[in-house]
């Protein structure tokens, strides 16, 4: 298994441009989550979903956030416009159960100038 | 709510010396789940073990161990003979059983010198 597939690996991008990052979960996982680490809050859970449903947003920063999940095998996380404190490492992750642990795909470092 | 606490920062040690990570854990829940990660210098996250609130044995894989406590609320991390490749930020985390939701802690930077 190839394990949770993120894209890009870095993104450097202008303040005001929209973001997109990419992730592919690992296939037969029901569960996919979005992480953000920074330095200063540590790892944040945005949102997750199960079987391609949004089950709690609550931790998405603001309107400019927003994830999809159109089929099983992928998920956006989308910001729109981005804004220098957006840069950060943001870490997609999927499991096929409940507390089971999650498997992390190797993050996409943003950096907004 | 669910929280983690890693109260050190960072340690630093020299090779082949032992190195115990504590984490301490807030729930209201009985059914609960604890898990350590490591992230290496080149960014991703390792899962290392998982544990439940049921089975407070202690755990040993080869050089890592791992001591359950529900008295005191406490999953420490102990690393036997560390070497130079065991320098990471090591996460602790808990995910309560009614929620997928994993909290993590944040983090002990271990730096093993040789």
């Amino acid at each position: 298994d190839a394990g949770v597939i993120q894209s890009p690996r870095h993104e450097v991008t202008e303040m005001g441009q929209e973001v997109t990052l990419r992730c592919k979960p690992i296939s037969g996982h029901d569960y996919l989550f979005w992480y953000r680490q920074t330095m200063m809050r540590g790892l944040e859970l945005l949102i997750y979903f199960n079987n391609n449903v949004p089950i709690d947003d609550s931790g998405m920063p603001e309107d400019r956030f927003s994830a999809k999940m159109p089929n099983a095998s992928f998920s956006t996380l989308k910001i729109q416009p981005s804004e220098p404190r957006d840069s950060a490492v943001y870490f997609c992750a999927s499991s096929f159960w409940r507390n089971y642990g999650y498997t992390f795909g190797s993050g996409t470092r943003l950096t907004v100038v | 709510a669910q929280k983690v606490t890693q109260a050190q920062t960072e340690i630093s040690v020299v090779e082949k010396e032992d190195v115990t990570l504590d984490c301490v854990y807030e729930t209201r829940d009985t059914t609960y789940y604890l898990f350590w990660y490591k992230q290496p210098p080149s960014g991703e996250l390792v899962f290392l073990i998982r544990r439940n609130s049921f089975d407070e044995q202690n755990e040993i894989s080869g050089r890592y161990s791992w001591n359950f406590q529900k008295s005191t609320s406490s999953f420490n991390f102990t690393i036997t003979a560390s070497q130079v490749v065991d320098s990471a930020v090591y996460f602790c985390a808990l995910s309560e059983g009614g929620s997928e939701k994993l909290v993590f802690g944040k983090g002990t930077k271990l730096t093993v010198n040789p």
